[in-house]
Parts: structure tokens; C-alpha cells; sequence
């Protein structure tokens, strides 16, 4: 079985502050994708990262870093300095077969001024 | 285009009534999938195509959803005999052909169509 878990519902924090979204999945496959989506207020998804299951290497791009621990099958991914712009809901995702994506539910992130 | 594009944006139906949503993929994407995302939730997978062939339909929820792809571009959703429970975001996604491409970037998502069945 696919499955992908955000516990985290919502989360508030203050402009400037570091935030971390969590992930936690669920696979049999040796071999698979991890992804995080961006989901504004406007509703279309933007990629914002992949990984394969053979890479852990942790990575960061700007005041986005990600990461992945096969030990605890977790993909987590961190703001730092948080900006307003930085609200949206963030999505975790996991490839499985035919390209079909399972998704979390998502964490509604706001960032206050 | 440049990016998927989705339309109507919103659609109201009254229950019972037959819907038809539509998407344009990038040019040139081979792979067109559909999903359905109910409010609060993450996108839950419908169906995929591969130019004009429905390679899998595994997620279309009851035989009152149909989709198609008849040329290999443009495809349709429709939804027959609606029920309040079909309301959500239907969201269109195209991957580019190379499979690589696909797993740097993912699938380009359009804006979504927000049904309302009431």
C-alpha cells in the first residue's frame, strides 16, 4: 500500500520564524519518488522538489531545505525565515505506478506579518 | 498555451444534473491525468492517459464518471447524474513525454474547477 501522512493540519508562526512540515509515508516499492507541492490560494499545485528513494542527501535551495530519512520513511521540509508569501497549503507526495501520485492531506501554512 | 488550463473555473449543478469539464494540456504533453480533490483534502488520483489511450481509470469513484481524450490533447471529464458528494476540485495535471522530465518537475497542475452540486 501507498500512503502519505501530514499530521500537521495548520500552523501559524510569525514572519521571520523557521517552520518544518512534516511528512511520514508508506511504501513497498524499493524504488520511489517523493515530492512537495505548493498550493496557493489561486489552487493550481507548483513542484517545489523530488527525491529518490536511493538519495538521501539533504537539500537545500534558498530558504527551502528538505529532509529525507529512509530510517523513519520521513521527507520532512523546512522554511527558514519565514515570509508572508510563504503561505499556502504544502503537500507531500509519493510516486507510484503509471505516474500516479498519492498525496497527504496537506498543512495549511500562515504566516502572520 | 503555457500552462494547463481548466475550464469553467467554477460550476454549480443542480443534483442530478450531467457536468462536462474541460482541460488543455501543455502542447506537446503525452501524459494527461485527472484528480479529484475534496475540500481540505490532497488531491486523490482519478484516471491517466497516454496521448489518446486511458491507461488506468482506477480512481474514477463510480461508472458515473467518464473521461476521454478522444485526439490526444483536449480532455473531458463528465460527470453524470450528480450528487452533492462529487463536489470538489477537479484538477488537471500534463506531464511532459520524457520520463525524466517527469521526475525533475513533476506534473504541470492547471487551476483546477471547483463543482458544487447542490
Amino acid at each position: 500500500a501507498q500512503k502519505v501522512t501530514q499530521a500537521q493540519t495548520e500552523i501559524s508562526v510569525v514572519e521571520k520564524e523557521d517552520v518544518t512540515l512534516d511528512c511520514v509515508y508508506e511504501t513497498r516499492d524499493t524504488t520511489y519518488y517523493l515530492f512537495w507541492y505548493k498550493q496557493p490560494p489561486s489552487g493550481e499545485l507548483v513542484f517545489l522538489i523530488r527525491r529518490n528513494s536511493f538519495d538521501e542527501q539533504n537539500e537545500i535551495s534558498g530558504r527551502y531545505s528538505w529532509n529525507f530519512q529512509k530510517s523513519t520513511s520521513s521527507f520532512n521540509f523546512t522554511i527558514t525565515a519565514s515570509q508572508v508569501v510563504d503561505s499556502a497549503v504544502y503537500f507531500c507526495a509519493l510516486k507510484g505506478n503509471f505516474n500516479k501520485f498519492y498525496f497527504g492531506s496537506g498543512t495549511k501554512l500562515n504566516v502572520k506579518p | 498555451g503555457a500552462g494547463v488550463s481548466q475550464s469553467p473555473r467554477y460550476k454549480v449543478a443542480k443534483r442530478g444534473q450531467d457536468v462536462a469539464l474541460r482541460c488543455d494540456p501543455i502542447s506537446g504533453h503525452v501524459s494527461l491525468f485527472w484528480y479529484q480533490q475534496a475540500l481540505g483534502q490532497g488531491p486523490e488520483f482519478l484516471t491517466y492517459f497516454q496521448n489518446e489511450a486511458q491507461l488506468d481509470k482506477s480512481g474514477l469513484p463510480s461508472d458515473r464518471f467518464f473521461a476521454e481524450r478522444p485526439e490526444g490533447s483536449v480532455s473531458t471529464l463528465k460527470i453524470q447524474r450528480t450528487q452533492q458528494e462529487d463536489s470538489a476540485v477537479y484538477l488537471c495535471a500534463s506531464s511532459h513525454p520524457q520520463g525524466q522530465d517527469l521526475l525533475n518537475y513533476g506534473y504541470t497542475f492547471g487551476s483546477g474547477t471547483r463543482l458544487t452540486v447542490v
